[in-house]
């Protein structure tokens, strides 16, 4: 157990609905990273929240968002979902998110079904 | 834009064989981490690599970061059934403005 916490588990929806997809990182974890890991692929970074703050950004797509609460939680928002979007989305933490690279601890994963 | 690529994408080994998978950065990294996720599991820290010519060893496990701080590999030794999943490896760099680059990683699977 890497003590991030992502709800929920399973989540099967159909094409063009949102969904929400919330992460709780470690205790005293002050960065929260998110990735979309489709079927049989690697891990394609999203984005990063540093204690509030948008921190980094990767291939995330416009219908996609996310935002980091006070009390450092994490949600990402998919909207106008395709198919395409179906995979598992992970949440991770670290303790700063500096550039050198701090230790990812990664939650279990969200697993999105688009029909 | 800054790219990591390893091979092999697959790797099929009898148990008791040794296993290798390769990491290589289209820039100078500032670090490099491995991480290892099992099937149906999520990615779980390995190792980080900092210095040039770095040598790290676990157990069985040997992590190499190259001279030009460009490249990286992950050795195991006699492997056993517990080795099975993917290795990835994931990289900083200035290039890429800091922000982490997984490989796409090497899947292993060892044959009892």
């Amino acid at each position: 157990d890497s003590g991030v916490t992502q709800t929920p588990k399973h989540l099967i929806t159909a094409t063009g609905q949102r969904v929400t997809l919330r992460c709780s990182p470690r205790s005293g974890d002050l960065s929260v990273y998110w990735y979309q890991q489709s079927l049989d692929q690697g891990l394609q970074f999203l984005i990063q929240y540093y204690n509030g703050e948008e921190r980094a950004k990767g291939n995330i797509l416009e219908r996609f968002s996310a935002q980091q609460f006070p009390d450092l939680h994490s949600e990402l928002n998919l909207s106008s979902l395709e198919l395409g979007d179906s995979a598992l989305y992970f949440c991770a933490s670290s303790v700063v998110g500096g550039r050198a690279g701090d230790t990812q601890y990664f939650g279990p994963g969200t697993r999105l079904t688009v029909l | 834009g800054q790219q990591v690529m390893q091979i092999p994408q697959y790797q099929h080994v009898q148990e008791g064989e040794d296993f290798t998978t390769y990491c290589n950065s289209s820039t100078t990294l500032s670090n490099i981490q491995w991480y290892k996720q099992r099937p149906g599991g999520h990615p779980v820290f390995l190792i980080q690599l900092v210095k040039s010519g770095e040598v790290k060893k676990q157990k069985r496990l040997t992590f190499q970061f190259g001279e030009a701080k460009k490249n990286s590999s992950l050795h195991i030794t006699a492997t056993q059934t517990t080795d099975v999943g993917t290795y990835f490896c994931a990289g900083w760099s200035r290039a890429s403005y800091d922000k982490v680059i997984f490989g796409p990683g090497t899947s292993l699977s060892v044959i009892p």
